[in-house]
């Protein structure tokens, strides 16, 4: 149990355009969900805090203009990057948590942005 | 601020070698602290967790020790294989997750 998915897995995109990364929880309700960033050979770097039905709590220099997160339902929330430069090309990895439960993670979405 | 740091960032050992990785962490009021496995373009394989209450977890070769008050854990493998080769991930919970800096791990047969 406790599966995460992500779709896609990797999207090329051209600069200034939109791309929908979806995090699902398969088997589980997630009241909680986190969106991180991995760049080359560095760690992971939390972005934003999603709670169902509420806005998203964004860390500290993470543009919430840029990167919009949903999370609509108790198994779905989306991260949408607008206008993507080729700098937002990155690893972007989410993970989901039930009430008094660890995070489980899903697989990494890659995304490139030419 | 929460800051873990996990020393070496780097990692070369022949297969069959007892290895240790080390995380520290500079806040002691965590919830728990985590190992995850990551293979290169991969997500995270969570390896153990260890409650803040707890000194000890161990799942087959591996072994974590957590003294929270030092603010550091230790994961310990036994018996290294090439099969472990990948980077190494800590993590503390403050209710979220802090994720280190990592260590890359090469075993070579």
């Amino acid at each position: 149990g406790a599966v995460v998915s992500q779709h896609p897995s990797r999207v090329i995109c051209k600069s200034g355009t939109s791309v929908k990364i979806e995090c699902r929880s398969l088997d589980f309700q997630a009241t909680t969900m986190f969106w991180y960033r991995q760049f080359p050979k560095q760690s992971l770097m939390l972005m934003a805090t999603s709670n169902e039905g509420s806005k998203a709590t964004y860390e500290q220099g993470v543009e919430k203009d840029k990167f919009l997160i949903n999370h609509a339902s108790l198994t779905l929330s989306t991260l949408t990057v607008t206008s993507a430069h080729p700098e937002d090309s990155s690893f972007y990895i989410c993970s989901a948590r039930r009430q008094g439960y660890e995070q489980y993670f899903g697989p990494g979405t890659r995304l490139t942005v030419t | 601020k929460q800051e873990v740091t996990q020393i070496p960032a780097a990692l070369s050992v022949p297969e069959g070698e007892n290895l240790v990785l080390n995380c520290s962490f500079t806040d002691s009021a965590i919830y728990n602290l985590q190992w995850f496995r990551q293979d290169p373009g991969k997500g995270l394989t969570s390896l153990l967790l260890i409650q803040s209450s707890q000194r000890e977890q161990t799942s087959g070769r591996l072994n974590a020790s957590l003294d929270k008050s030092s603010g550091r854990s230790t994961l310990y493998i036994a018996a290294s294989q090439p099969g472990d080769s990948a980077t190494y991930l800590c993590a503390v919970n403050t209710d979220k997750l802090i994720f280190g800096t990592g260590t890359r791990l090469q075993v070579f047969p």
